[in-house]
């Protein structure tokens, strides 16, 4: 089945700095979506992307869908302690089922 | 908009007995619900997909008995964990979309968590 490869695994940084994660897919993607998941909690969408090349902001957050339709990456600017969580990417080929990345659990160090 | 809530966010029950999760669209009609099922420091994993008004599609290893969805209207649908048992304990998670909205976003619920005994 369809698998996407979600890295890095975990960040660690300083408040302040830029943070980028990015997943790629096994298939041709015609939506990416970016979800952030804190403890305890379902996860919240971030930002949907939904043609290639698309690149779209959503205050700090940055998301780019791949040229090649198989790649995501989202980029976080200037990072402050409440960023901390694991975020998932997702996607779809056109089911209305999504496939997860396994997630980028980021930490933030004041 | 977009808020989805689920009911209740967290219960014990004894092993053996049934436990009915609810899950709410609040401010959008939810065509298709999904039911999640997360273990510590993991991804989320599709248990179901369940469609208003038609019994849902289970998940490869899913047991469709064990796990009793409905989904009998556009704002709810529920999760029924029969016969718990320690291992069913987990932190289950519901989403809800809306396929006439032609995206394929989907908006999660606060999760519950079951704990068997």
């Amino acid at each position: 089945g369809q698998q996407l490869n979600q890295s890095p695994q975990s960040m660690f940084i300083q408040e302040g700095e830029d943070v980028s994660m990015n997943c790629t897919s096994s298939s041709i993607f015609n939506t990416w979506l970016w979800y952030k998941q804190e403890p305890g909690e379902g996860p919240v969408l971030l930002i949907a992307l939904y043609k290639a090349g698309e690149l779209t902001s959503n205050g700090r957050l940055t998301a780019q869908f791949g040229i090649t339709r198989k790649d995501s990456f989202l980029n976080i600017s200037a990072s402050i302690p409440s960023d901390v969580g694991i975020y998932f990417c997702a996607g779809t080929g056109g089911s209305e089922k999504l496939v997860f990345g396994k997630g980028t659990k980021l930490t933030v160090n004041p | 908009g977009a808020v989805v809530s689920q009911h209740p966010s967290w219960v014990i029950c004894k092993s053996g007995t049934s436990v009915k999760i609810e899950c709410r669209s609040l401010d959008f009609q939810a065509t298709t619900m999904f039911w999640y099922r997360q273990f510590p420091k993991q991804s989320l994993m599709l248990m179901a997909t369940s469609n208003e008004g038609s019994k849902a599609t289970y998940e490869q290893g899913v047991e469709k008995d064990k796990f009793l969805i409905n989904h009998a209207s556009l704002t709810l649908s529920t999760l029924t964990v029969t016969s718990a048992h320690p291992e069913d304990s987990s932190f289950y998670i519901c989403s809800a979309s809306d396929a006439r909205a032609g995206s394929y976003e989907q908006y999660f619920g606060p999760g519950t968590r079951l704990t068997v005994t």
